[in-house]
């Protein structure tokens, strides 16, 4: 069984652009939440998706926004990147409804802005 | 707000030793699901450990197990006969029931762990 996919792995941008990263969930795993990682701010939240529904947001300003495709695929997508847009950002995807049983993590993509 | 912490950054195990990391988190719910993620030098977050707050026998996979104080909020991890494997980076993470606007997961600042062969 594939796990969690993200692509790209690795991505460099300037200031200003704008990025879309991309995930694709275990198959049958309907919820998919995003994280950002960096060393100063640890692990924080941007948001869930559930059936194409985003069902939950963390507090992150409106340039971060996301979907979900009906085969349960997500992007996000950060427009005006600044320099403190530059960390890992983690997909995670969930079997159950209510994300109790844990969530599988796919391996993240680096991104550097510059 | 839920909050996680770990206070140590990092420790270090001998291998085939025993290991344990602590975590404490804040909340005022009473039912709730608590987790142990790994993140080695890959970068992927592996879920090792899951507890549900309603259970009070303390969870156990293979050679990892958690101590569970639901009073105190206590959530540590043990990892006996330590692998080189083993070294990576550990996080604790919090989740409240439901799927409301608060049931994401709330992570620790993660502890980095090393082990001496």
């Amino acid at each position: 069984k594939a796990g969690v996919t993200q692509t790209p792995r690795y991505l460099i941008k300037t200031r200003g652009q704008q990025v879309t990263l991309s995930c694709s969930p275990i198959s049958g795993h309907r919820s998919v939440s995003w994280y950002q990682q960096t060393p100063g701010q640890g692990l924080q939240f941007l948001f869930e998706y559930f059936s194409e529904t985003q069902r939950n947001k963390g507090n992150f300003p409106g340039r971060f926004s996301g979907r979900q495709f009906s085969n349960s695929r997500s992007e996000m997508n950060v427009s005006t990147l600044e320099l403190g847009d530059s960390a890992l950002y983690l997909c995670a995807s969930s079997q159950d409804t209510y994300n109790n049983y844990g969530y599988t993590f796919g391996s993240g993509t680096r991104l550097t802005v510059v | 707000a839920q909050t996680v912490t770990q206070s140590q950054p990092e420790m270090s195990v001998q291998e085939a030793e025993t290991v344990t990391l602590s975590c404490t988190y804040d909340t005022s719910e009473s039912d709730y699901y608590l987790f142990w993620y790994k993140q080695p030098p890959s970068r992927q977050m592996i879920l090792v450990i899951r507890q549900e707050a309603y259970k009070q026998q303390n969870a156990t996979e293979n050679r990892f197990s958690v101590n569970f104080q639901k009073a105190a909020k206590s959530f540590s991890l043990k990892i006996s006969d330590s692998q080189l494997g083993d070294a990576a980076m550990y996080f604790c993470a919090y989740r409240p029931p439901g799927t409301g606007a608060n049931s994401k997961l709330t992570f620790g600042k993660g502890i980095t762990l090393s082990v001496r062969p």
